[in-house]
């Protein structure tokens, strides 16, 4: 079973800064079933690329995600005071279907 | 636009069971698949299940398959999802969300707000 490990668990930053995130897979995966999710305390997560790289239809520019094979990033190029959340990774894969990594919370420095 | 309400979830003791459902709207719900994903307090996301838009194909996490049965009803709109001999480690927040697959992928593009299960004596 393929394992997503997510670094740093938590990332402190200020406002402006750029911000990076990793997922790895314990073994190679298809780019196309990566993707990357926001979560907000007491909301809902919230899809913000797919297919490793493709940013869902709304999502400011500033995030952009890349990889592939076993490593991959998201990036937020400059940090808006809305984007202190937690990102998850996520792989589409054969059983279990769904794999999620265990987060990295992004705070505020 | 698309809107997804969980409700069902609340108090139950260790050994009970539950019965959440997710009504859904504002996309043709008939044709496309459905997941639940659980967060317990503090702790990451957990995929549960998913199902096709008829219904006929099914995935568990293999962690909870027997216990739990996704199901679903195209006519009124609503996933469900059945919860029994439940733990105190099944206490969450459950989410529905839809998946969006294209080409053999998938992946969560909506997701409800989220019903929390309290298992607890």
């Amino acid at each position: 079973e393929i394992v997503l490990t997510q670094s740093p668990g938590t990332l402190s930053l200020s406002p402006g800064e750029r911000a990076t995130l990793s997922c790895r897979a314990s073994q190679r995966v298809n780019s196309g079933s990566l993707a990357w999710y926001q979560q907000k305390p007491g909301q809902a997560p919230r899809l913000l690329i797919y297919g490793a790289s493709s940013r869902v239809t709304g999502i400011p520019d500033r995030f952009s995600g890349s990889g592939s094979g076993t490593d991959f990033i998201l990036t937020i190029s400059r940090l808006e005071p809305e984007d202190f959340a937690v990102y998850y990774c996520q792989y589409y894969g054969d059983s279990p279907r769904y794999i999620f990594g265990q987060g990295t919370k992004l705070e505020i420095k | 636009q698309v809107q997804l309400v969980e409700s069902g979830g609340g108090l139950v003791k260790p050994g009970g069971s539950l019965r959440l459902s997710c009504a859904a709207s504002g996309f043709t719900f008939s044709d496309d698949y459905m997941s639940w994903v659980r967060q317990a307090s503090g702790k990451g996301l957990e995929w549960i299940s998913y199902i096709s838009g008829s219904g006929t194909t099914i995935y568990y996490a293999e962690s909870l398959k027997g216990r739990f049965t996704i199901s679903r009803d195209n006519a009124k709109n609503v996933l469900y999802l059945q919860m029994s001999s439940l733990r105190a480690e099944d206490a969450a927040v459950y989410y529905c969300a839809r998946d969006h697959c294209s080409k053999g992928v998938c992946y969560q593009d909506y997701w409800g707000q989220g019903t929390p299960v309290t298992v607890s004596s």
